[in-house]
């Protein structure tokens, strides 16, 4: 089975406090896998992809494949990261997490 | 570019009714995957479509449910019958290939009453 799952439908963090939203996925192949952001009236769009091993608006997510998470990581959380954020892996099919509403507290 | 385009953004329809959500794809994209999100939860694959063929439709539920993405114009999503529990947000995203990054439009607001 495949499956994206997201723990926390929730999140709220004070502004300059790291964040962490978790995603652990199950797939027996080797996934590709994404975070997605929608911001407050807009479309969902990608924010990054493990392949490319790059840090989009200070966000960085690792693959760990031991322990089958692509945890999405920030240091110092700013109010404008306000967002829901979904996590999705690319197999035979493409699958989303459930998403973390993350809430940045001025 | 103006990317993944959908029509209408909001839609209503009593029960019974036919229901048809539309999808243009970002340019020089040709696949089409469409979504479905119920208040609550997160999105659920529904199908793949590439021009003129259905790559997977293992979300879609078996009846009432098609779609289709001719060789000219845009994708369409089309709910016959619709009832109350088909009232959700559809979404449409667009690639260049498979398994690369999507680009999803607004979404399609489905309201039944």
């Amino acid at each position: 089975a495949q499956r994206v799952t997201q723990p926390e439908k929730l999140l709220s963090v004070f502004k300059g406090a790291p964040v962490e939203l978790k995603c652990n996925y199950s797939y027996s192949g080797s996934p590709e896998l994404f975070w997605y952001v929608q911001y407050s009236r807009q479309r969902l769009q990608l924010l990054l992809r493990h392949i490319s091993r790059e840090s989009i608006k200070g966000f960085t997510a690792d693959l760990n494949k031991g322990e089958t998470s692509f945890h999405l990581k920030k240091p110092f959380a700013q109010e404008e990261d306000s967002a829901m954020y979904y996590c999705a892996l690319a197999g035979n099919q493409f699958y989303f997490g459930t998403g973390t509403s993350l809430t940045v507290i001025p | 570019n103006a990317g993944v385009m959908q029509n209408p953004r909001h839609l209503v329809r009593r029960r019974g009714q036919e229901a048809r959500l539309r999808c243009s794809p970002m340019k020089g994209h040709s696949h089409v995957y469409w979504y479905r999100q119920l208040p609550e939860e997160g999105l659920k694959f529904m199908v793949y479509l590439q021009k003129e063929n259905i790559i997977d439709e293992s979300g879609m539920p078996k009846e009432r449910f098609s779609a289709e993405f001719p060789k000219e114009g845009p994708s369409i999503l089309r709910i016959q019958q619709v009832v109350r529990g088909d009232s959700a947000a559809y979404f449409c995203a667009s690639s260049p290939g498979f398994n690369q990054p999507q680009h999803f439009g607004d979404g399609t607001r489905l309201s039944i009453l």
